[in-house]
């Protein structure tokens, strides 16, 4: 049983390189979802794919954040020129969408994003 | 706005006791969904229950047993003989389903719970 997949777990990296998270979704799962969680707090809802269509965006994300799902199956995540302030967890998650349910979104296990 | 609140930023308790972890939502919406999820040291989010507005039954699963009260908007969760195991970060999260807001989840602060032996 396959779970919700995201590469690379920890990530270091000097302020102003660009950096791509990636995440593999459950296999049958058609909607994948990205937040980001700060310390001690819960995560924040960045982006929303259904299939390979980027359908809401939160106002976090800022203009040197992009995602993509080309195919409708990974995704990746790519910050821009990064800032001590994106330094967090960039967490994954998936479901199946549809049917006029919320339905239940598995979470991977994270990317720990450190900018220095 | 919509907005979860758990007041509860830590709580400690001793093994077998019982704990009850404090979940206040607020929406305008009357079609809504409510979540908590666990999240141990490890951190993977691990979900553990999903309830509808339109279903207000109590749910308990084992050790666990969760109250919803649309009165009080309110969603509870008691953690029955509490174990070791059970210390993590809980959260509580909001889902709205209309529009463009397909599903996306509003999360409370989270509540760390630390069980000692």
């Amino acid at each position: 049983d396959t779970g919700v997949s995201q590469d690379p777990r920890h990530k270091i990296t000097k302020r102003g390189q660009n950096v791509t998270f990636r995440c593999d979704p459950i296999s049958e799962h058609n909607r994948l979802y990205w937040y980001r969680q700060t310390l001690g707090q819960g995560p924040e809802f960045l982006t929303y794919f259904q299939n390979e269509a980027q359908l809401e965006k939160s106002r976090l994300l800022s203009d040197r954040f992009s995602a993509e799902r080309p195919k409708g199956s990974f995704s990746t995540l790519e910050i821009q020129r990064t800032e001590q302030g994106d330094s967090a967890m960039y967490l994954c998650a998936s479901s199946l969408g549809g049917g006029g349910a919320i339905n239940i979104q598995y979470f991977g296990a994270g990317t720990r994003l450190s900018v220095l | 706005a919509q907005k979860v609140t758990q007041a509860q930023t830590e709580i400690s308790v001793v093994e077998k006791e019982d704990v009850t972890l404090d979940c206040v939502y607020e929406t305008r919406d009357t079609t809504y969904y409510l979540f908590w999820y666990k999240q141990p040291p490890s951190g993977e989010l691990v979900f553990l229950i999903r309830r509808n507005s339109f279903d207000e039954q109590n749910e308990i699963s084992g050790r666990y047993s969760w109250n919803f009260q649309k009165s009080t908007s309110s969603f509870n969760f008691t953690i029955t003989a509490s174990q070791v195991v059970d210390s993590a970060v809980y959260f509580c999260a909001l889902a709205m389903n209309y529009g463009g807001s397909q599903g996306n989840l509003i999360f409370g602060k989270g509540t760390k719970l630390s069980v000692k032996p």
